[in-house]
């Protein structure tokens, strides 16, 4: 079936560091991803959608300069947090299907611990 | 946004009893997707519906689509630990361009 890989799974870095997430589709291509972040015990919640070869949408209050997206190829979409601060501490997971309308598919997430 | 409301938020119910977790919006969606997650894990795929009172059955759990396409019902029968787990019901907005997630039910099942 249909595979996505993230990586890192887990990230401890100190506050003003800045962290890539990769989330790659293994054996489809993705024009569009999605990005969530969770809080504990908390549903996801969406972040950005992520278009190959385009600039990412954004959710609103989320911001674009704090969390850069960058979709450069069919099957790879990155989240890179600028900066980070303690309170960017979260599970961040990625997405993609087939087409939006269809079923998702999804990394194992990325927890990010930020000192 | 569209919103897709859970209820309850959270359950804990006793080894072989019955639940129902419902998903409202006040949208119409195309289809909606059912999701069980685990602790640090990704959410895996339970099922998809996507006509109007569509019904599914996968072993203990039973899918239901509304008439309007805008709820849905996930029923368990005989509930087990091993169902313990967040559900989340979740679907395509309706330009198609981001896809949204139910705020989510924490379901325990005590053995």
């Amino acid at each position: 079936g249909a595979v996505v890989s993230q990586h890192p799974s887990r990230v401890i870095c100190k506050s003003g560091t800045s962290v890539k997430i990769e989330c790659r589709s293994l054996d489809f291509q993705a024009t569009t991803m999605f990005w969530y972040r969770q809080f504990p015990k908390k549903s996801l919640m969406l972040m950005a959608t992520s278009n190959e070869g385009s600039k990412a949408t954004y959710e609103q209050g989320v911001e674009k300069d704090k969390f850069l997206i960058n979709h450069a190829s069919l099957t790879l979409s990155t989240l890179t947090v600028t900066s980070a601060h303690p309170e960017d501490s979260s599970f961040y997971i990625c997405s993609a299907g087939q087409t939006t309308n269809q079923p998702q598919h999804f990394g194992d997430g990325t927890r990010l611990s930020i000192l | 946004t569209q919103l897709l409301e859970q209820s309850p938020q959270f359950l804990s119910i006793q080894e072989g009893e019955n639940l129902t977790v419902y998903c409202n919006s006040s949208s119409v969606f195309s289809s909606l997707q059912w999701y069980r997650q685990e602790p640090g894990e990704g959410p895996v795929l339970l099922v998809t519906v996507v006509t109007g009172g569509e019904v599914k059955k996968l072993k203990r759990l039973t899918f239901q689509f509304g008439d309007a396409r805008k709820d849905s019902s996930l029923h368990i029968t005989a509930a087990q630990p091993g169902d313990t787990g967040l559900y989340l019901c979740a679907g395509p907005s309706n330009t198609g361009n981001q896809f949204y997630f139910g705020t989510g039910t924490s379901l325990t099942v005590i053995p």
